[in-house]
């Protein structure tokens, strides 16, 4: 079974405060992503890579950026975390079997 | 881009009933995935269904490409089926993403 592990289940952060969200892939994928999850708007994506140094902007990129220097590892970062960035956040990859699957989800709280 | 429509937004069923979810979607697309996601917040894949029937269990899931739509169907339902039921689409111009709708949340009561 594919498995995607995000390093945090929950983080309480400061506003202003440089945040890393990391996610580990064991699927050899090309693809790896980041969505955000908010109550009544569904998933949405953030940023998604296809390749190792490779990203692409999702359809919500502003105030984020990513790294993927292993193919197996996508970070996400906040620059400067802001109250409105409080949120779900999920990695996913293509690999497995039937399609994508997603980290447990790091619940991110910027006071 | 294209858009995903889910419906009911809710639905609150009594233990053992059936229940059908929908999902309509604007653009011809490669792929369509139905997930679970539980309490916990965990997605969990379902179904695999850019067109046709499958079943797995109390579960099946069709998708009608021609007329945009999908339907899950969930069987005698349980308590453990509550949780929130997300559609998501993979459109025609690749890279593997998916778009997602707003889900529906099911809610089984004992």
């Amino acid at each position: 079974d594919v498995k995607v592990t995000q390093s945090s289940r929950y983080l309480v952060k400061r506003t202003g405060e440089k945040v890393f969200l990391e996610c580990v892939q064991d699927m050899d994928h090309e693809n790896m992503f980041w969505y955000r999850q908010d109550p009544g708007l569904g998933l949405r994506l953030i940023y998604f890579s296809y390749d190792v140094k490779m990203k692409e902007k999702g359809d919500i990129p502003e105030g984020y950026s990513v790294s993927r220097e292993k193919k197996e590892r996508f970070s996400l970062i906040l620059e400067s975390a802001s109250t409105n960035q409080t949120s779900m956040y999920l990695c996913a990859t293509p690999g497995g079997v039937g399609g994508y699957t997603f980290g447990s989800g790091t619940r991110l709280t910027v006071v | 881009g294209i858009q995903v429509e889910q419906s009911p937004p809710d639905l609150i069923l009594q233990e053992g009933a059936n229940s059908t979810l929908r999902c309509n979607f604007s653009d011809s697309v490669n792929n369509l995935q139905w997930f679970h996601q539980n309490p916990w917040g965990q997605l969990i894949n379902l179904f695999y269904i850019p067109s046709g029937t499958k079943q797995n269990g109390r579960l099946s899931a069709t998708t009608v490409a021609t007329e945009r739509y999908s339907l899950l169907y969930i069987s005698s339902s349980q308590t453990t089926d509550s949780g929130v039921y997300f559609c998501a689409v993979e459109s025609n111009f690749g890279n593997e993403k998916l778009t997602f709708g707003t889900g529906t949340r099911l809610t089984i009561i004992p």
